[in-house]
């Protein structure tokens, strides 16, 4: 089993649509959760961090973290087009140590 | 600023160069990365240093060479580098303390191996 679990789509749907992305995870050492959002050919941009469990939300994306069940969830409210891209669920056991990557879940908005 | 800057953008080189790397950040962030990724596959950790000392080697060939010369600066050396190298090549900076542990992402160099 791997470390990290993410599905990698893809994932199309409407402009305006409510989206649901999704990781689980093995390493119950894992205290540091992050969304990275990734355009083609590009770096991946921090979207989203949250320590620990709990909901934490900005502007049309929320994260939510559930330790008890190892899964972290990325919503997207009003989706746009602009919101396609690959978004990996990243985490790790300790500040500063390595990041463990999911595969990616490529989106696709159309309009 | 949460800035990483990585340069060249773009690298050719052959299989014979030597070349280099560059990646800056002046977050005061004392954790610095880096990380390859192919195409359509997640980033794989190379190299992690922390407060200018490698932390961590994920077991990564001797023709890439890392180097932490102050706390903003991370360079990856590259010597008689194969085709299978081709790749981009991100760098990463985060704090290493307790709390805030965002890692920030350069755009990364692309690399192409001839």
């Amino acid at each position: 089993q791997k470390e990290v679990e993410q599905d990698p789509g893809p994932l199309s749907v409407p402009e305006g649509a409510i989206v649901s992305l999704n990781c689980t995870y093995s390493n119950s050492a894992f205290q540091y959760f992050m969304w990275y959002r990734q355009y083609s050919r590009k770096g991946p941009e921090l979207l989203m961090y949250t320590y620990s469990s709990g909901n934490k939300e900005d502007g049309r994306f929320t994260a939510q973290v559930d330790k008890s069940s190892k899964y972290i969830s990325l919503f997207i409210r009003d989706s746009q087009p602009s919101d396609s891209a690959t978004y990996l669920c990243a985490m790790s056991a300790q500040a500063g140590t390595a990041l463990i990557f999911g595969k990616g879940t490529t989106l696709s908005v159309s309009s | 600023d949460t800035e990483v800057t990585q340069t060249p953008k773009h690298l050719v080189m052959g299989m014979t160069n030597k070349k280099s790397l560059k990646c800056e950040q002046h977050m005061g962030h004392r954790a610095m990365y880096w990380y390859k990724q192919k195409a359509k596959k997640p980033p794989e950790l190379m190299f992690v240093y922390s407060y200018e000392k490698l932390s961590i080697n994920e077991s990564v060939p001797s023709r890439f060479s890392p180097e932490c010369p102050n706390s903003s600066l991370l360079n990856l050396h590259l010597h008689a580098l194969q085709p299978e190298d081709s790749a981009l090549y991100l760098c990463a900076s985060s704090h290493p303390g307790q709390g805030l542990t965002e890692a920030f992402f350069g755009q990364g160099t692309r690399l192409t191996v001839v």
